[in-house]
């Protein structure tokens, strides 16, 4: 399969620990990578795997190796996470890129 | 400091065709795989072409095949999208990113910088 299945919407306490899940057979070969993208700005690159961050993404967000589902982990949730979050891979043709429909995540 | 800055969106006619630019600085251009990824407001991101360094690989996304050339100019650090044909279902914001490494298609790449993103709207 050539898609990559997100739960639209998950919520977290302030301070707690939230999964978010992305599912797809592709997965279970390849990493995901993970987007953060707030309201009016541009996707940012948070985690490919389960630990490759660029600098400046904290280390409350971790990810995981290739598996199906592949998961975004928020160690100790800020009010500044609420965002949209992506996953993305190749999918099975190997040609083609392959975005998760998204997950909204809000803080309570 | 790494960025890359889109242009070309605006307003265009159903069928006709435009030419996005993405110009990027503040890394070695050359040498990193870029890809286009568009976003229809309030939805989620689609992933439109991708292409590897020094233009060896070009790759499209079903919704757009045979109506889109990427391609890009080394020697000005610039990225392009050609969409011919188009429709109301390309208008979106188009965001260029920079791969990780020299092949959108690698096993080990991912999208380390994205620009604002330019919007066209097709109506």
């Amino acid at each position: 399969s050539s898609e990559l299945t997100q739960d639209p919407a998950v919520s977290v306490a302030l301070g707690q620990t939230v999964k978010i899940t992305c599912q797809g057979d592709i997965l279970r070969k390849f990493h995901a990578a993970w987007y953060q993208q707030k309201p009016g700005q541009a996707p940012v690159f948070i985690i490919f795997g389960k630990d490759t961050r660029p600098s400046g993404i904290p280390d409350r967000f971790s990810g995981s190796n290739s598996g199906n589902p592949a998961s975004l982990t928020i160690t100790g949730a800020q009010a500044e996470d609420e965002a949209d979050y992506y996953c993305q891979s190749r999918d099975s043709r190997g040609n083609h890129l392959v975005f998760g429909g998204g997950t909204k995540l809000t803080v309570l | 400091e790494v960025q890359l800055l889109e242009s070309g969106g605006g307003l265009f006619q159903p069928g006709g065709s435009l030419r996005l630019s993405c110009v990027a600085s503040g890394f070695n251009f050359n040498n990193h795989a870029m890809t286009w990824v568009r976003q229809t407001p309030g939805k989620g991101l689609e992933w439109v072409s991708g292409i590897s360094d020094k233009s060896d690989n070009t790759y499209y996304g079903d919704s757009v095949k045979g109506r889109v050339t990427i391609s890009r100019d080394d020697s000005n650090k610039t990225l392009f999208l050609q969409i011919n044909s188009l429709g109301v279902e390309d208008t979106a914001i188009y965001y260029c990113a920079k791969g990780s490494g020299s092949n959108p298609m690698e096993t080990y790449n991912w999208f380390d910088t994205w620009g604002q993103g330019t919007l066209v709207i097709v109506s």
